[in-house]
């Protein structure tokens, strides 16, 4: 069974704080992902790594940076949190050749005051 | 650039009674779409996916059709539980990179005892 799990589920940081999400999947997928969900946008992909130090940008990277130093992990990480950055984030992961096929964490809710 | 919508936003239905959730895409060369549902404060997990040569696919009480020329799909659930209380999301995978998936903003269904 995949599992897909994420550090917090609720998280409270203050503006200009750094702030890092982790993400940890136990299936040996090569494909992660970040995404943001908010009200009425739907979810929206931040970042994806296809592979151990690889990354690339999804629609909206600005204010946000990754880190996969190992296949299993991914962080997603905000230099300097803004209120606009309050958001559920969610963490998938996929096989290389099935990216469709993602499996998805139970989410962080972050609050940023 | 590919939108996804989902309407109504939210439906509250009787038990026992089938139900239909839209979906519309606006741009029809898609690789595939695929039907998800969200329980609160978790992640995704999928229902079904449909390919682009595909018109329907069946999983026990859901079946979801696709009409790719009127940029439509649809899924239908069958005698409705108390248990498919949830968010329904449908997201579509389009050309433009094998990552590019555009979710929908969501049906929130209420089914009543």
């Amino acid at each position: 069974d995949v599992k897909v799990t994420q550090s917090s589920r609720y998280l409270v940081k203050r503006t200009g704080e750094k702030v890092f999400l982790e993400c940890v999947q136990d299936m040996d997928h090569e494909n992660m992902f970040w995404y943001r969900q908010d009200p009425g946008l739907g979810l929206r992909l931040i970042y994806f790594s296809y592979d151990v130090k690889m990354k690339e940008k999804g629609d909206i990277p600005e204010g946000y940076s990754v880190s996969r130093e190992k296949k299993e992990r991914f962080s997603l990480i905000l230099e300097s949190a803004s209120t606009n950055q309050t958001s559920m984030y969610l963490c998938a992961s996929s096989r290389r050749p099935r990216v469709y096929e993602q499996y998805f964490g139970p989410g962080t809710r972050l609050t940023v005051t | 650039k590919q939108e996804v919508t989902q309407i109504p936003a939210a439906l509250s239905v009787p038990e026992g009674e089938n139900l239909v959730l839209n979906c519309s895409f606006t741009d029809s060369a898609i690789y595939n779409l695929q039907w998800f549902r969200q329980d609160p404060g978790k992640g995704l997990t999928s229902l079904l996916l449909i390919q682009s040569s595909q018109r329907e696919q069946t999983s026990g009480r859901l079946n979801a059709s696709l009409d790719k020329s009127s940029g439509r799909s649809t899924l239908y659930i069958a005698a409705s539980q108390p248990g498919d209380s949830a968010t329904y999301l449908c997201a579509v995978r389009s050309p433009g990179g094998y990552q590019k998936v555009t979710f929908g903003t969501g049906t929130k269904l209420q089914v009543i005892p």
